[in-house]
C-alpha cells in the first residue's frame, strides 16, 4: 500500500474545458509529484509540491498549474483542454526518510472528447 | 539531460522462460536506478530499485546489476510465470532531481501457460 488516494478514477471531458484532479497522501507525506502517463508511453514528470510550493516543474505548458494543501493533499489543474492530454495522471510519494523511490498511487484516467 | 532506453516491445514468452529486459541510461552524476511494474488496470508498484554502482537489486524473482560502466540496468528472471504479466518501466533519479523520475517508454510482458 503506497498510502496515496487519487479521485477521481475516471473523467470524461471535453476540448476547452477544465479539470481539477486530487491526490491525498497517507499522514506523514509532505511532498507530492504529479506524472502524466499517456498511452503506451512512459510517466512523464509534470511538478512537484513541498511544503505547499512548486519546487520542480517538468516540460509542461502554463495549462498545467497545481496547489497543495497544508494537509498535504494536492491537485493538479488542467486548463484549455485538449485531445492530447488525454492520459493516466499519477500523484507520488516519496519512500521512507532516507530512502529514494517514490511511490505511486492508483492514477485518475482522464479522456478527453 | 537525462533518459532512459529500453528494448523495445513487446516481449512473449512461455511459463518458466528466462527474461532479459534490457535498459541504458544517460544521466549526470550518480542517479539511482529503478524497476516499476505495471499489471493491467493499475497503477505503478516499485519492483526493485539500486542506489549505487554494482548493487543488485532483486524482488520476486526478478535481479537487476547497477552497471556504471555500461550505463544499463537490465531486468532478468530465471523463470517466469503468467503472472508476471505486465508493462515494465526502467526509470532513474539523478543525485540533485530531489525524488524527479525519469521513464523508458515500458516494455510489454505477456507470459503464456
Amino acid at each position: 500500500d503506497a498510502g496515496v488516494t487519487q479521485s477521481p478514477t475516471h473523467l470524461i471531458k471535453t476540448r476547452g474545458q477544465q479539470v481539477t484532479l486530487r491526490c491525498s497522501p497517507k499522514s506523514g507525506h509532505d511532498t507530492v509529484s504529479w506524472y502524466q502517463q499517456a498511452l503506451g508511453q512512459g510517466p512523464q514528470f509534470i511538478f512537484q509540491y513541498y511544503e505547499e510550493e512548486e519546487r520542480q516543474r517538468g516540460n509542461f505548458p502554463d495549462r498545467f498549474s497545481g496547489h497543495q494543501f497544508p494537509n498535504y493533499s494536492s491537485e493538479l489543474n488542467v486548463n484549455a483542454l485538449l485531445l492530447g492530454d488525454s492520459a493516466l495522471y499519477l500523484c507520488a510519494v516519496p519512500g521512507t526518510s532516507g530512502s529514494n523511490e517514490q511511490f505511486f498511487g492508483p492514477g485518475t484516467r482522464l479522456t478527453v472528447l | 539531460g537525462n533518459s532512459v532506453t529500453q528494448m523495445e516491445g513487446p516481449v512473449t514468452l512461455s511459463e518458466e522462460a528466462f527474461l532479459t529486459i534490457n535498459c541504458t541510461y544517460t544521466a549526470t552524476g550518480y542517479p539511482s536506478l529503478f524497476w516499476y511494474v505495471q499489471y493491467p488496470g493499475e497503477g505503478l508498484q516499485l519492483l526493485l530499485k539500486a542506489t549505487k554502482a554494482d548493487d543488485k537489486g532483486s524482488n520476486k524473482g526478478f535481479e537487476a546489476t547497477y552497471r556504471k560502466e555500461t550505463t544499463s540496468f537490465h531486468l532478468e528472471k530465471g523463470s517466469v510465470q503468467v503472472s508476471d504479466s505486465a508493462v515494465y518501466f526502467c526509470a532513474l533519479r539523478d543525485g540533485g532531481s530531489n525524488y524527479k523520475l525519469t521513464f523508458g517508454k515500458g516494455t510489454l510482458l505477456t507470459v503464456n501457460p
